[in-house]
């Protein structure tokens, strides 16, 4: 079946950078795009950006334009997301989400990952 | 950016009842619109995109309407199952954008 795995929950210091892995597996890794949404406590859900994974080109919401980097590597079917100078208000739930292209709502979603941001 | 209200935010339910979620968008976004069921500590689920097609496995008690700016995600008859927060989603535009949110409670 179609999953998206993603890696364990981290705690970091204000100014510390995070990346949190996205392993797909059941289906095709390259031929979906893969997003990543965080929800903070409480809070509803927010999209941060994209990665297309044949080519590697991503496309950033603008509010992370300069602090979030995505990757791939399509050796292990794995996505990555990198948050940079990170701040208390970082503290959230980091999802990947899968989606056709040029189709964007996202199914399935990984498990989530929670960042915690903390001095 | 395109700012998606939910409303309401909130609401209590009995087992049966039909409820109504209404989305609405800050500009016509063209039916480019999705719904997601969330429950708590877990990750969203697709329920219904491009306004009114039910994602497959999903309860045809769910269903979706609307156009240009307005959207209802609508349930027929409550089940158990069916308690959770909802969420609308547009993807008309980049930045993709979400809704805050509605949690539908037992009465």
């Amino acid at each position: 079946q179609v999953q998206l795995v993603q890696s364990e929950a981290e705690v970091k210091k204000p100014g510390a950078s995070v990346k949190v892995s996205c392993k797909a597996s059941g289906y095709t890794f390259t031929a979906y795009y893969i997003h990543w949404v965080r929800q903070a406590p409480g809070q509803g859900l927010q999209w941060m950006g994209r990665i297309n994974p044949t080519t590697g080109g991503t496309s950033y919401a603008q509010k992370f334009q300069d602090r979030v980097t995505m990757t791939r590597d399509t050796s292990i079917t794995t996505a990555y997301m990198e948050l940079s100078r990170l701040r208390s208000d970082d503290t959230a739930v980091y999802f990947c989400a899968r989606s056709d292209e040029g189709e964007d709502w996202f199914d399935p979603w990984g498990q989530g990952t929670l960042v915690t941001v903390s001095s | 950016d395109i700012q998606m209200t939910q409303s309401p935010s909130s609401l209590s339910a009995s087992i049966g009842d039909r409820v109504t979620i209404t989305c609405r968008a800050s500009q016509n976004i063209n039916g480019y619109l999705n719904w997601y069921q969330q429950k708590p500590g877990k990750a969203p689920k697709l329920l219904i995109y491009l306004a009114s097609t039910l994602q497959s496995g999903v309860p045809s008690r769910l269903s979706g309407s609307g156009s240009g700016t307005e959207f209802t995600l609508t349930i027929s008859s409550l089940q158990p199952e069916d308690f959770a927060t909802y969420h609308c989603q547009q993807s008309y535009g980049v930045p993709w954008t979400f809704g805050q949110g509605t949690k539908v409670e037992i009465k």
